[in-house]
């Protein structure tokens, strides 16, 4: 099984729905972030979370929100989607040394019509 | 300014030819980590190779290896004998000490390797 899971993998979806994207870890990693990548912009990271009470804002937060429900669990959300926000969507984990490279979900690609 | 600079948006090699794709990073801390990773079409991302600002050797992870010049603050991807399953997007990132461990990623390389 793999090690960092993402659901969905493939989403469609309307402007203004609330849509929830969720990643699961079995990696034991305190560290988890939400990145979304755009073609030519690499990736950017919206959220990350040191541990289960610490959760902060990336460079591009802003029409996101998270919720870090337990070490293992780290769930990105759009409250109202644009589509602006269709890209390509993916969660990591690492441990807390710089030493220690990140560990990546396959991606959740999102499209808001 | 950035903290990860790729200057290089599409690369061509030629099949068992050795290409390198440049990095260069902006850091004032001593403490940092380099890192690449492979993005295939298939849209996974795959980690490299690891450099850490303290080595002084240079890193090597089979074909791969990191170009170090810590002075000019380069961090460099050498893939040797290019094989064609190496075509991809690559992405350089960085890990400072001094934010919070923050990834700080490139915006990366489209690499095709010609048969």
């Amino acid at each position: 099984d793999a090690d960092v899971t993402q659901t969905p993998r493939n989403r469609i979806t309307k402007t203004g729905k609330r849509i929830m994207l969720e990643c699961s870890q079995t990696k034991g990693h305190d560290r988890m972030y939400w990145y979304r990548q755009d073609p030519g912009l690499g990736l950017r990271l919206i959220y990350y979370s040191f541990d289960v009470k610490d959760i902060n804002k990336g460079e591009i937060s802003d029409g996101y929100s998270v919720s870090r429900q337990a070490q293992a669990k780290f769930s990105l959300s759009l409250e109202s989607a644009i589509p602006n926000q269709t890209a390509l969507y993916f969660c990591a984990t690492a441990m807390g040394t710089s030493t220690d490279t990140q560990y990546f979900g396959p991606g959740t690609r999102l499209t808001v019509l | 300014a950035q903290k990860i600079t790729q200057t290089q948006p599409g690369m061509f090699v030629q099949e068992k030819e050795a290409v390198t794709l440049d990095c260069t990073y902006d850091t004032s801390d001593p403490s940092y980590g380099l890192f690449w990773y492979k993005q295939p079409s298939s849209g996974e991302m795959i980690f490299l190779i690891y450099q850490g600002s303290y080595d002084q050797q240079n890193a090597t992870e089979g074909r791969y290896s990191l170009n170090f010049q810590k002075a000019r603050k380069s961090a460099n991807l050498v893939i040797s004998a290019s094989q064609l399953g190496d075509s991809a997007m690559y992405f350089c990132a960085m890990r400072e000490a001094n934010t919070g461990n923050q990834f700080y990623f490139g915006t990366g390389t489209s690499l095709t390797v010609i048969p």
